[in-house]
């Protein structure tokens, strides 16, 4: 089935250090893919998104994504991670006419 | 508006009862979105409309569930007959274009009704 997968339901990471979030995707050809944040009682924002061409994407609050086909993997990376960067991030991707399909999300905390 | 506005932001109903959940998108975005985000879960789709076309209700769970959207504007989504595994965030968001041309522009969220049925 069409899909995407995020294996990692809670991540600990302490401030300051490097972040690498999973994401893998089932689809036939290459997807729209999407990383998305929420934080506590907000909607969810918009961090970065890959249709096609370089496959390393920069976006916003510091955050980049690589796109790996080979892999089937769309994760998400940030070099030194901030306390304000707690939070829950979704991975989504987007083909033909659907709406996005969104992961299960992956719990971030960020220890002092 | 600003924002996607949803309303209420928190709704607590009695088991069997219905309840409306309001959405104002973006002034000027075409495509409207429902999801449904339960405790722990990530983000269902429930429905999209796209201008004037029929919407894309694929992701109703029941015929309890049902939406509409007057003017290419406001959305309403009707839960009937409220359960308690209905309890759950309901989002919607927007965008400037249908699905296609969404991907560019991205989905605008609002902040979610939170549905508790007791």
């Amino acid at each position: 089935a069409q899909s995407v997968t995020q294996p990692d339901i809670h991540i600990t990471v302490s401030e300051g250090a490097s972040l690498e979030l999973r994401c893998n995707y089932s689809y036939g050809a290459t997807p729209y893919l999407f990383w998305y944040v929420q934080s506590p009682g907000q909607g969810l924002q918009l961090l970065l998104k890959y249709f096609s061409g370089d496959t390393l994407v920069q976006g916003i609050k510091g955050f980049e994504a690589e796109f790996k086909r080979s892999q089937s993997s769309f994760n998400l990376r940030k070099p030194s991670v901030h306390w304000s960067d707690a939070a829950e991030y979704f991975c989504a991707w987007g083909a033909g006419r659907r709406a996005l399909t969104f992961g299960s999300g992956t719990r971030l905390q960020v220890q002092p | 508006g600003a924002g996607v506005s949803q309303s209420p932001s928190n709704k607590v109903t009695e088991k069997g009862k219905d309840v409306e959940l309001r959405c104002d998108p973006i002034s000027g975005h075409t495509a409207l979105y429902w999801y449904r985000q339960s405790l722990g879960q990530g983000l269902e789709f429930l429905i999209y409309f796209q201008g004037n076309s029929a919407p894309d209700k694929s992701g109703l769970p029941s015929d309890r569930f049902s939406a509409e959207r007057t003017g290419g504007s406001v959305s309403t989504l009707t839960i009937q007959r409220t359960q308690q595994e209905d309890s759950a965030v309901y989002l919607c968001a927007s965008s400037p274009r249908g699905t296609g041309g969404s991907y560019n522009y991205g989905y605008t969220f609002g902040s979610g009704t939170r549905l508790t049925v007791v």
